[in-house]
């Protein structure tokens, strides 16, 4: 079965460090795609962050990195240096075939980050 | 600025009652999609559409209903044959596989 899992339902980290958001994936395709959103208490979904599983090398946007580890299934999120406005909602999602439409969910983790 | 709108943003609704939720973006993106999100759980696909005058069912349809006429536009109707209605719904688009999906800040439905 497709499957994102997030094993982590809430998160504490302290301003100005660095954390890791886990997320491992399930699929039997060869393409897919992998995402990290943000859900501020707004509610809008933003994207963060894209790897295509075959990107050789890890996906950077800005402060967040996606660490994959395709032999793992894992895809963590790195947030480095966080900042108050980094406590939110963080899910990760995948399409299991690139050429599709369904774009699947995990349960998402909670971040708090303090000051 | 381009983004996607829904409204509206609250909306109450007694049992046996549809409601329809709006949602226009103006992207110019061919796809579109309707999510469900239930507390402390991740986006189910309810409906997403490829293009105008398309659509297919996701994961969760039942109870729902959606049409394409325009490219703007991808109105959710919930009908009272969904049982538990009650929930964040989010609108999206793309430019298609494997972009990221752009959303709408939500329409949150609580039925009395």
């Amino acid at each position: 079965a497709q499957k994102i899992t997030q094993t982590q339902p809430g998160m504490f980290v302290q301003e100005k460090e660095a954390v890791t958001l886990d997320c491992t994936y399930d699929t039997s395709d060869q393409s897919y795609g992998l995402f990290w959103y943000k859900q501020p208490s707004s509610g809008e979904m933003i994207f963060l962050i894209y790897q295509g599983s075959y990107d050789e090398q890890n996906a950077t946007e800005g402060r967040y990195s996606l660490n994959f580890q395709k032999a793992r299934k894992s895809a963590n999120l790195v947030i480095s240096a966080s900042q108050l406005g980094d406590s939110a909602m963080y899910f990760c999602a995948m399409i299991p075939d690139t050429g599709g439409f369904k774009t699947i969910f995990g349960a998402g983790t909670r971040l708090f980050v303090k000051a | 600025d381009g983004g996607i709108t829904q409204s509206p943003k609250y909306l109450f609704r007694k049992e046996g009652q549809n409601v329809t939720l709006s949602c226009e973006q103006n992207l110019n993106h061919d796809a579109m999609y309707w999510y469900r999100q239930d507390p402390g759980q991740g986006l189910r696909l309810i409906y997403y559409s490829q293009i105008v005058n398309d659509f297919q069912k996701g994961d969760i349809a039942e109870g729902y209903s959606v049409s394409r006429e325009k490219k703007e536009s991808f109105p959710l109707t919930v009908t009272s044959a969904q049982k538990n209605p009650t929930a964040f719904y989010l609108c999206a688009s793309s430019t298609g596989p494997p972009g990221e999906l752009f959303f709408g800040e939500g329409s949150r439905l609580t039925v009395l």
